[in-house]
Order: structure tokens, then sequence, then C-alpha cells
């Protein structure tokens, strides 16, 4: 199937600072990406729609000076968490379709700690 | 409000036998039902799915069933492995947002050798 890569898979960082998480697409193009969250013993749950050449599409509550996103080709989106506290410790994953929406192949995750 | 809910948490079974889980959801637009499995510190990998207008998905041990009268879906899996122990999570997709997954809470699959 589709490989879909994360980089990094794990960080750690001060409050106050930026973090950039990649998500690329190895083996095939994805115009949509999308960017989930998962707190600990809990669900997914979709934070935004990263689409390739326009802006991302952002879920209630999400926000979106909080949380940039960056479609820059058909291979790789970028969410870059911003000002990070604490409270945005979580685990990071990205999906993107691969012949259809139906179709959606996860990245590995990225687990974000801010101290 | 969940639209999505997997009310059993957990669920262990003995190797060899029937692995059931459970999905309930709210919206009848939903058009596209998913399962995926997830390891820990992993991002979930697809497993089987189902369309609206089927009611029955089987692939090697995992069969998906969908009762749409019921806004119900499970999965069964047979025989259960040990290898088979992970969270499950069913996620649907359809509604008005074009692509979006709205996962379940998750059921954590323990099979016991």
């Amino acid at each position: 199937g589709a490989v879909v890569s994360q980089h990094p898979s794990r960080v750690i960082c001060k409050s106050g600072t930026s973090v950039k998480i990649e998500c690329r697409s190895l083996d095939f193009q994805a115009t949509t990406m999308f960017w989930y969250r998962q707190f600990p013993k809990q669900s997914l749950m979709l934070m935004a729609t990263s689409n390739e050449g326009s802006k991302a599409t952002y879920e209630q509550g999400v926000e979106k000076d909080k949380f940039l996103i960056n479609h820059a080709s058909l291979t790789l989106s970028t969410l870059t968490v911003t000002s990070a506290h604490p409270e945005d410790s979580s685990f990071y994953i990205c999906s993107a379709p691969a012949g259809g929406v139906d179709t959606q192949y996860f990245g590995p995750g990225t687990r974000l700690t801010v101290l | 409000d969940q639209q999505v809910k997997q009310n059993s948490p957990s669920l262990s079974v003995q190797e060899g036998r029937i692995s059931i889980l459970n999905c309930d959801y709210t919206n009848s637009m939903f058009d596209y039902f998913l399962w995926y499995k997830k390891y820990p510190a992993e991002g979930p990998t697809f497993l089987i799915s189902i369309s609206s207008i089927k009611d029955k998905n089987e692939d090697g041990r995992f069969t998906v069933f969908l009762n749409k009268s019921a806004k119900h879906l499970s999965l069964h899996i047979v025989p259960s492995q040990p290898g088979d122990s992970a969270v499950y999570f069913c996620a649907v997709l359809g509604g008005t947002s074009y692509g979006k997954l709205t996962f379940g809470q998750g059921t954590i699959l323990t099979v016991h050798p």
C-alpha cells in the first residue's frame, strides 16, 4: 500500500517555542492531506484539511493562528505548532488519500511534549 | 456530540475464538464505514471498509457487517490471533465534509494465547 511518513517521530520542546511537523506521501501525490490529534486514551480528532495550493480548512475549535498548515507540494504538508504550551502536548497524525478519499493512509505519528 | 460511538472500551478473547467489535453512529448521511487497527505510538492501519449500499464485506479473517436501520456496524475477527491485540477504531466517511473521517473512541482488543 501507499506510504506516508512523518518527521520527527518525537519532539520535546520548551513552552513558547514553535515546532514544525512534516508529513510526506512517499510514493503518491496528495492534493489533500489531513491532520489529526490524539490525546491519551481518546479518539483521533480531525484538526484540519491541508490543501495543496490553497488555504487549509480548520475544524471548529482549532485555532488557525496557532496551528499553521502549509501544503508546499503534492507530497508535503507541514503543521507548525506556534508558541507551544503544555496543553498542546499530544500525538499528531497526518493522513493522505490514495486512490480515493475512502482509502486513506496514515503516517506513523509525532509525539509532541511541551515542557 | 459524539457521532460515532464504540461503547466497549476493551474486549478480551481467547486465541482461536471470534472477536466482535461494535460501533454505533448517529448520522444517516454517512456513506462509508471503515475499521482501523492501531498500536501505541503508531498511526492507524486500514483493515476493512464497507459502503452504505452493502451490508457485509469480508476479507480473510475480517468481516464487517452494516445494519443501516440500526445505525450499527460490527467487525468480526475469526479466528482471533494474539497478533490481533491492538486498539480498533471504527471511522465513518461522508456527511457534509469531503474526505473527513470521524473516529469512534476505540476498543482495546486483547487476544490471549
